[in-house]
């Protein structure tokens, strides 16, 4: 079954304790993107990635760090949480190209609270 | 500016009956593609219906059609016969083609409400 798994799903920390969220795709896809989903602002893209090696600032990237080493993985890291960065944070990943063959597909979201 | 605007952050439609969200885009670059998705309150995001800038006839995915008006840059979600399962947030997303490298943008989505 193609699919994006995050982990975890849900996640309660406390300001300054670096945390990481995974991201997996199984679907050998080329992009991967991390966005974070807040009331009203709707998705705001944190990073994406074009391929292995090569990744890109978003909209709202300061305070995270991504890497893509391999094509199936792409975690999100938070090195010194803030409680700004409590959020809803979804990971995707798709084809480069247009069409409906291209969505992105989303893993289940990732809950995270920073007290 | 915003390339998706969604301006209405909150819509209440009756069972069974018709509701339009909408949504306009902002892009130079004649390939593109409009997305729509569903969030329902559980928070998973799911893939409605797809728009591409060159197709000739608006897209249709069951209840689910898309009213595309290229020269107005708009696209239009448009849900008929409405049922309460449909109650969700609705996010329009556009894909550029050779100006975007196809990075997705978002909008701030529209909540739905259906009454029984």
């Amino acid at each position: 079954e193609a699919q994006v798994t995050q982990n975890p799903r849900y996640l309660i920390t406390v300001t300054g304790k670096k945390l990481t969220v995974t991201c997996s795709q199984n679907m050998n896809h080329e992009y991967m993107s991390w966005y974070r989903q807040d009331p009203g602002l709707g998705l705001r893209q944190i990073y994406y990635s074009m391929n292995v090696e090569v990744t890109d600032k978003g909209d709202v990237p300061e305070g995270y760090k991504v890497s893509r080493k391999e094509k199936r993985n792409f975690p999100l890291i938070l090195e010194s949480p803030s409680p700004n960065q409590t959020s809803l944070y979804f990971c995707a990943s798709s084809s480069p190209g247009l069409g409906q063959l291209f969505e992105q597909y989303f893993g289940p979201g990732t809950r995270l609270t920073v007290t | 500016a915003q390339k998706i605007t969604q301006t209405q952050p909150g819509m209440f439609v009756q069972e069974k009956e018709a509701v339009t969200l909408d949504c306009t885009y902002d892009t130079s670059d004649p390939s593109y593609g409009l997305f729509w998705y569903k969030q329902p309150s559980s928070g998973e995001m799911i893939f409605l219906i797809y728009q591409g800038s060159y197709d000739q006839q608006n897209a249709t995915e069951g209840r689910y059609s898309l009213n595309f008006q290229k020269a107005r840059k708009s696209a239009n979600l448009v849900i008929s016969a409405s049922q309460l399962g449909d109650s969700a947030m609705y996010f329009c997303a556009m894909r550029e083609g050779s100006q975007g490298s196809y990075i997705p943008t978002f909008g701030r989505g529209t909540s739905l409400i259906v009454h029984p």
